[in-house]
């Protein structure tokens, strides 16, 4: 149990498909981030909430669509993805963006295939 | 544009023998995170340095960080097969709106009886 749970744990879709991410942290944290890890590449950073406001879109795609409806909770929407866009979706939490100590604590992922 | 360079990206070694890896970073930072992943698990959180000379050890891990070289190494000693997984740095960066981490790619290693 690490603290931020992330569901599904695998998912396939077309390219055509809806599908959302979801993410849970119960550590009492106020920021929260999804990465995309891909094989041979360093994690990206996608987006970044703190206390539930917007504070990094790293260039992703409007294909990636994040919602954060409080501090506890983010999804990641999914529409029109691409082949390219498969690989493991990692939520993280933080105590909060602007706390420059606490390191980043990470839920087991969402690895998405896309066909 | 912050960049963290790891290296070697594979490591395979004998268990008993000593290792360092490399972490190189593009700018000013004095915030400087370890992580381990094990296949299909997530990343757990190994050191946090705070500073220029800061030393931390946990077990046979041993981190430590050179603001000034913009440089951290993670120092395996006698290494075990239990210490098989894939290690990243990651390196911290704030501004007025919050702060992120940007990783390097990651160093897989593999510890062989």
């Amino acid at each position: 149990e690490t603290g931020v749970t992330q569901t599904p744990r695998h998912l396939v879709m077309g390219m055509t498909n809806k599908k959302s991410l979801k993410c849970e942290q119960h550590l009492g944290h106020n920021a929260m981030y999804w990465y995309k890890q891909s094989a041979k590449k360093p994690l990206e950073l996608m987006f970044v909430y703190n206390f539930k406001e917007q504070t990094e879109n790293n260039s992703v795609p409007s294909r990636f669509s994040p919602e954060c409806p409080n501090s506890s909770h983010l999804f990641l929407h999914l529409h029109t993805l691409q082949p390219e866009d498969s690989a493991l979706y990692l939520c993280a939490s933080s105590s909060s963006a602007l706390a420059r100590i606490s390191p980043l604590h990470f839920g087991n992922g969402t690895r998405l295939t896309v066909t | 544009e912050l960049k963290v360079e790891q290296n070697p990206l594979f490591l395979s070694m004998q268990e008993g023998k000593n290792y360092t890896i490399y972490c190189n970073y593009s700018t000013t930072s004095d915030r400087l995170y370890w992580y381990r992943q094990d296949p299909g698990k997530s990343l757990e959180s190994l050191f946090v340095l705070l500073s220029n000379g800061a030393v931390k050890q946990e077990g046979r891990l041993m981190a430590s960080l050179d603001t000034k070289a913009r440089l951290s190494t993670l120092h395996i000693t006698a290494a075990v097969h239990d210490l098989s997984a894939t290690y990243f740095c990651a390196v911290g960066t704030w501004d007025n709106q919050g702060g992120k981490l940007i990783f390097g790619q990651g160093t897989e290693l593999s510890v062989k009886p």
